[in-house]
Parts: structure tokens; C-alpha cells; sequence
């Protein structure tokens, strides 16, 4: 079967750092994509990690380990429009990306 | 550059009825995705078009769903009949290349079955 794990809510204040994990079970698997939504809005593409390792975009990082089944999505320097939900999607063997409940991020000032 | 744009974004439909989502994605994007997320909950895949043709319909939930992509661009979702279980938001993605981690999203189309 496919499995996520995400955490279901997150509490940073601005300015700190905060680290997303999830854990994926996906049938055959070839990469892992972050995502961030707003409420009401659409999910909007953050990173991809097709190999092991840390993937840098400004104050985001993403980190995926494949023999662990794990990733994670370090935001810093949080900022309060990061107020958002997160979700980490593994792309599947046929090619779709599957999403879970996401992360609800809230930033505190 | 034109996003991924969807119509309605929000429909109110009694139980029973008969709702069309529509879904133009970006312009020369072969891939097209439906998706959806009921109560708040996991976005669950629908199904994925490569140009006209169904590459994967695993996640249609039953045979009241059903979706095209005449001619390869836009896609229609018709839901008929509706039942309550069918309220959520319905969104669609494409991306111009399979297998890409890179989806552009629309803003969703929010249904709402009484």
C-alpha cells in the first residue's frame, strides 16, 4: 500500500527555524516534491529531491534520504505569510505524486 | 503567461444532481491531473491525462465520476448523480513534461453537495 506521514500541525515563532519530516511508502518511487498552500488557494511547488541529499532554494531546504523513506522541508528565518500548510509528496511508479493531510504551519510573532 | 485555471470555483448542488468541473491548464502542458481534498483532509489523486488519452484513472472513486480532455486541452470532471460524500474542492494540475516533481496547481473548484 502507500503510506504518508506528516506531522498534522507545527507552532514556530517568526524569525526561528522549523523542520518538517515525513515518511513515505509509495509503490516504486522517484523523487519527492514539497508543496505550500494557503488557505483558500492553490498548492504552489517549493523543492524536489530526485537524489539523496539537501536541495537549497533561499530560506527553504528540502532533505530526502531514499534507504530511509524520509525527507524533511527546513524553513528559516520564518516569516508570518509562511502561515501555510505543507505538504511533502512522493512521486509513484506511474508517474502521479501523492499527497497526504499536509502540515498546518502556524508562525507566531 | 496564463496559470491553470478551473470553473466554477464554487458549486452548490442538491443531491442528485449533475455538476461539471472544467479545467484549462497551461498552454502547451500534455499532462493534466485531477485531484481532491474532502472535509480538509489528504489531497487524494483522481486520475492524470496525457493529452487526450487516461494514463492512470486509479483514484476515480466510482462510475459516477467520469472525466475528458477532448482534443487534449481542457478536461471536464462530471460528477452525476452527486452524492454528499462528493463535497470538497477539486483541483486540477498540469506539467509539461511525465514524471516531473513540478505540478502547477489551479485555484480548486469547491463543491458543495446538500
Amino acid at each position: 500500500g502507500q503510506s504518508l506521514e506528516q506531522p498534522s500541525e507545527v507552532t514556530a515563532v517568526e524569525g526561528a527555524i522549523v523542520q518538517i519530516n515525513c515518511t513515505y511508502q509509495t509503490s516504486g518511487f522517484y523523487g519527492l516534491s514539497w508543496y505550500q498552500q494557503h488557505d483558500g488557494g492553490a498548492p504552489t511547488f517549493l523543492s524536489y529531491n530526485g537524489l539523496d541529499g539537501l536541495e537549497e532554494t533561499g530560506r527553504f531546504s528540502s532533505f530526502l534520504s531514499r534507504s530511509d523513506s524520509y525527507g524533511y522541508l527546513l524553513l528559516q528565518e520564518l516569516q508570518m505569510k509562511d502561515s501555510a500548510s505543507y505538504f511533502c509528496a512522493p512521486r509513484d511508479s506511474s508517474y502521479k505524486l501523492i499527497f497526504g493531510s499536509g502540515t498546518r504551519l502556524l508562525v507566531r510573532p | 503567461e496564463a496559470g491553470v485555471t478551473q470553473f466554477p470555483s464554487h458549486s452548490v448542488i442538491e443531491k442528485g444532481q449533475t455538476v461539471t468541473l472544467r479545467c484549462d491548464p497551461i498552454s502547451g502542458h500534455d499532462n493534466l491531473y485531477w485531484y481532491r481534498r474532502v472535509m480538509g483532509k489528504e489531497i487524494k489523486f483522481l486520475l492524470h491525462f496525457v493529452k487526450e488519452s487516461k494514463q492512470d484513472e486509479s483514484g476515480m472513486p466510482n462510475n459516477r465520476f467520469l472525466a475528458e480532455r477532448t482534443g487534449g486541452t481542457y478536461s471536464t470532471l462530471k460528477v452525476q448523480p452527486a452524492e454528499l460524500e462528493d463535497s470538497g474542492v477539486y483541483f486540477c494540475a498540469s506539467s509539461p513534461r511525465t514524471g516531473t516533481g513540478e505540478l502547477f496547481f489551479g485555484e480548486g473548484s469547491r463543491l458543495t453537495v446538500l
